[in-house]
């Protein structure tokens, strides 16, 4: 079954530290493999975008990584803001354009 | 920046009535999806839409739901027979026919079914 699991549900952060979310999958065919951010009440916003020759992507604070052969990838924040508060989704893509959603890691990050 | 939108952003109705759930997809977009989200859980597809026909659809699109393209820009999703269990997120997605696949997403309609 096309499984997308992340741990941990939920975390909070102190602003100005790291922090790291995790994404293990059992999709295939694979595609790509996308982290969107989700604020609350809004739709998912596409962070990075990985193939399966890619191991590692950037946007801004955000990197993403991606080990195709263990099936997992990460999502890092550096240095945390405020605005970073959210749900970050992880979303395997595969098949026929079909996309596989995990249920998402509820970032707090706290003054 | 181009983006997807959805009206209404919150519906209320009464079990049994029917809704129609609408969105403007970005306007070269040639691929149209609907999702949903139930509160606390993970976003579910519910079906794609190309050439004025879905193209397709899970196991939640069931007959009470149905999809139409009416004009050039409007991708409606309409309930029939609104149940308690159909409260939820509701997201339009849209995509081009080139690039990466990427689905821009609509900011969702909430749906209060009581």
């Amino acid at each position: 079954k096309n499984q997308v699991e992340q741990s941990p549900q939920s975390l909070i952060i102190l602003e100005g530290k790291n922090c790291t979310l995790q994404c293990n999958y059992t999709v295939s065919p694979f595609s790509n493999l996308r982290w969107y951010k989700q604020d609350t009440g809004r739709g998912p916003v596409s962070l990075t975008i990985m193939t399966f020759s890619e191991n590692t992507k950037s946007n801004g604070r955000y990197t993403a990584t991606l080990d195709a052969d263990t099936k997992q990838s990460s999502l890092h924040i550096t240095a945390s803001q405020l605005s970073d508060s959210a749900s970050y989704i992880c979303v395997v893509h595969y098949g026929n354009n079909r996309l596989a959603f995990g249920k998402g890691n509820q970032v707090v990050v706290i003054p | 920046e181009p983006e997807v939108t959805q009206t209404p952003s919150h519906q209320v109705t009464q079990m049994g009535q029917e809704v129609i759930l609408r969105c403007v997809p970005i306007s070269n977009h040639l691929y149209f999806y609907w999702y949903r989200q139930i509160l606390g859980q993970k976003v579910e597809f519910l079906v794609s839409f190309y050439n004025n026909e879905i193209s397709e659809k899970s196991e939640i699109f069931d007959d009470q739901f149905s999809v139409e393209r009416p004009d050039g820009s409007n991708f409606t999703l309409k309930i029939r027979s609104t149940k308690l269990e159909d409260s939820a997120m509701y997201f339009c997605a849209s995509r081009s026919s080139g690039g990466n696949y990427e689905q821009y997403f609509g900011p969702g309609t909430r749906l209060t079914v009581t």
